[in-house]
């Protein structure tokens, strides 16, 4: 059964360093999404894209944050100037137009800012 | 806030046993779904019940939904220790469209064999 995939699993970074995450969306799917979740809290959205371009975000996704769908099959998540808040799990989530609504997640990345 | 909160947030049950979460929202919702996530894993998806159904139902999955009480509830018959998880609500705010979902806090569940 076709699934979301996430590199890496974990990611150690130190304060104000730059960090891409990437995620291979399922093949046939058009809507992908990012969300994070700090350890203990609740699962929190923070973009939404399609058709290459955002479609949605949070006030969460300032502008330190990027998305971009390089090629045909990967969807990476960068996070410039990172902060020590910024460490959670952060997952990617992807979507098919006839049913955008269920959306299918990865693993996550673990990423700890120090 | 436009999150759900899960009641309760912990059970722990015989296998064989039903386990009920609930869940509440409080904005117009277009629809309503249930995560699962095993401990350091990934959310899989475990049913999705529109704004205008009031029950659903997938194998050992019933999911009721009040949106009158802005409330619902998953009910696991017949659990498993496979069932030993966190279970997530997730609605799509109607005022959102149906980019995102405004997930709760999640409910551990652990099957005792």
């Amino acid at each position: 059964e076709p699934e979301v995939t996430q590199t890496p699993s974990h990611q150690v970074t130190q304060m104000g360093q730059e960090v891409i995450l990437r995620c291979v969306p399922i093949s046939n799917h058009l809507y992908f999404y990012w969300y994070r979740q700090i350890l203990g809290q609740k699962v929190e959205f923070l973009v939404s894209f399609y058709n290459n371009e955002i479609s949605e975000k949070s006030e969460i996704f300032d502008d330190r944050f990027s998305v971009e769908r390089p090629d045909g099959s990967n969807f990476t998540l960068k996070i410039r100037s990172t902060k020590l808040e910024d460490s959670a799990m952060y997952f990617c989530a992807s979507s098919v137009p006839r049913d955008k609504e269920t959306q299918y997640f990865g693993p996550g990345t673990r990423l700890l800012v120090l | 806030s436009q999150q759900g909160e899960e009641d309760p947030q912990a059970l722990s049950i015989q296998e064989g046993e039903n386990a009920t979460m609930n869940c509440s929202y409080k904005t117009s919702i277009n629809n309503l779904q249930w995560y699962r996530q095993n401990s350091g894993r990934g959310l899989v998806h475990l049913i999705l019940i529109r704004s205008n159904e009031r029950e659903k139902h997938s194998g050992r999955l019933r999911v009721t939904l009040d949106t009158s009480k802005k409330s619902s509830s998953l009910l696991i018959t017949a659990s498993r220790a496979a069932d030993t998880a966190s279970y997530f609500c997730a609605h799509s705010p109607v005022s959102y469209g149906n980019n995102r979902l405004a997930f709760g806090k999640g409910n551990q569940v652990v099957v005792i064999p």
